[in-house]
Order: C-alpha cells, then structure tokens, then sequence
C-alpha cells in the first residue's frame, strides 16, 4: 500500500500570485485533512473533505479553498498569496469512522516572496 | 474548546538519559491525544495515541505516554534517549468518541536534543 504523496516538495511565489497544492490519500483512505505548519509553529487545521465536501474549516480566509476528487486526491488552493503564507503545508488522509488514525505527507514548503 | 500547551520549547538531554516531554491539555469533552515526532524537512510521524482505553500507552521506538485526567497531563517519556530521537515532537488533542473527527489542535512543540 502506498503512503500520503504531496507535490510540489518545495515552492517559490510571489505575493499576490495563486498556488495549487496536491495531495494523493493513503490508499482507500476517504478523509483528507489539510494543515499549515508556520516555522517554528506546530501544525494549524485549515480544513478537511470527506467524499469531496468540506466537513469542517479551520480559522483560514477563504482564499484558501479546497477539493476532494473521486480517488481521494485532493487540492489546496491558495489565492492573493501574501508574506505570511510562507509555510510547511501538510495533508493528512483517513478512514471516515478511523479519523483517530490519520497518516501525513510529506508536506510541501511554499515560500512567498 | 480544545488546547494543548507543551511545556518547554526545547529539551536537551544526554544520550541514555530519561526523556521527559510534557504536555497538558484542555478539554470540554473526553479526549483523544496524540504525540508526533517530526524530522527534518518531513511531515509528521504518529509515536502513540490514546482514545479512552489504556491510560498508559505505548508507541514506537520505546516511547511512552501516560494520560492523567486530574492533572490534564499526556507527558511523553522514554527511559534512555538515543542520538536518533532528536526532532520536534508535537502534542495534539481531538475531541474523542463518536465525534472524533480527527481535526487535531497541535502544541506548538518541543525541540528534543541529545547530547553525545
């Protein structure tokens, strides 16, 4: 069985510019959970999708949105990019009625010029 | 609400020494606690979580935690540090039970060191 994959590892934008962040779930997994992790700070929830709906949002604008395809891969979407987006973004995939058990990517760092 | 405080943003100690990281949380409702280790430059790894069963739980490379209600403490232990065990280790809480939805509320970390 295959582990989280997120892509791009690393990313350079400037401000104002939008980014697309991907995520491939743990296999069979049906819950993804998005996270940013700012240097030094632990992870903050930005917000999760189960069978491709929103099912709960962190404290996030909503430039930052979201989908869930049919396979479980999912997108985050970042638009107006500004400084202090610079960060650490995790995905996390799970079972629905396993959320308990949840397995992180790698993340991918977004650096914002 | 949820919060988890980790006391002590670094924590360094000699090989072979006990490991000590602390961490409390707050809760409205019982809950489920996790702690994770994270190396440089990866994402998060699950060391061991407890969900209302055992209050002493056991998790991988020789760590564990133990969940203690009157104090609102899950305090991470290992009794000889290895040089391996250097990374950012992070407590997190999620509501437990039947509203579990995994949407975990993170400390803000403990650097561990271990000193040859």
């Amino acid at each position: 069985e295959t582990g989280v994959t997120q892509s791009p590892t690393h990313l350079i934008k400037t401000r104002g510019q939008q980014v697309t962040l991907r995520c491939s779930s743990q296999s069979g997994h049906n819950t993804v959970s998005w996270y940013q992790q700012a240097l030094g700070q632990g992870p903050q929830f930005i917000f999760q999708y189960y069978r491709e709906e929103e099912n709960g949002r962190g404290n996030f604008p909503p430039r930052f949105s979201g989908l869930q395809f049919p396979n479980y891969s999912s997108e985050l979407n970042v638009n107006a990019l500004e400084l202090d987006d610079s960060a650490l973004y995790l995905c996390a995939s799970s079972f629905r009625d396993r959320a308990d058990t949840q397995y992180f990517g790698p993340g991918t760092r977004l650096t914002v010029l | 609400a949820q919060s988890v405080t980790q006391l002590g943003s670094h924590v360094s100690v000699s090989e072979g020494a006990l490991v000590l990281l602390r961490c409390n949380y707050s809760s409205s409702v019982p809950p489920y606690l996790f702690w994770y280790v994270q190396y440089p430059n990866q994402g998060l790894q699950l060391l061991l979580k407890y969900t209302s069963a055992a209050t002493l739980v056991k998790g991988i490379n020789g760590f564990e935690a133990e969940f203690k209600k009157s104090e609102t403490s899950f305090h991470l232990t290992k009794p000889s540090a290895h040089m391996s065990d250097a990374a950012e280790y992070f407590c997190a809480v999620t509501k437990g039970g039947s509203s579990n939805t995994g949407k975990l509320i993170f400390g803000q970390g403990t650097t561990l060191q271990v000193k040859p």
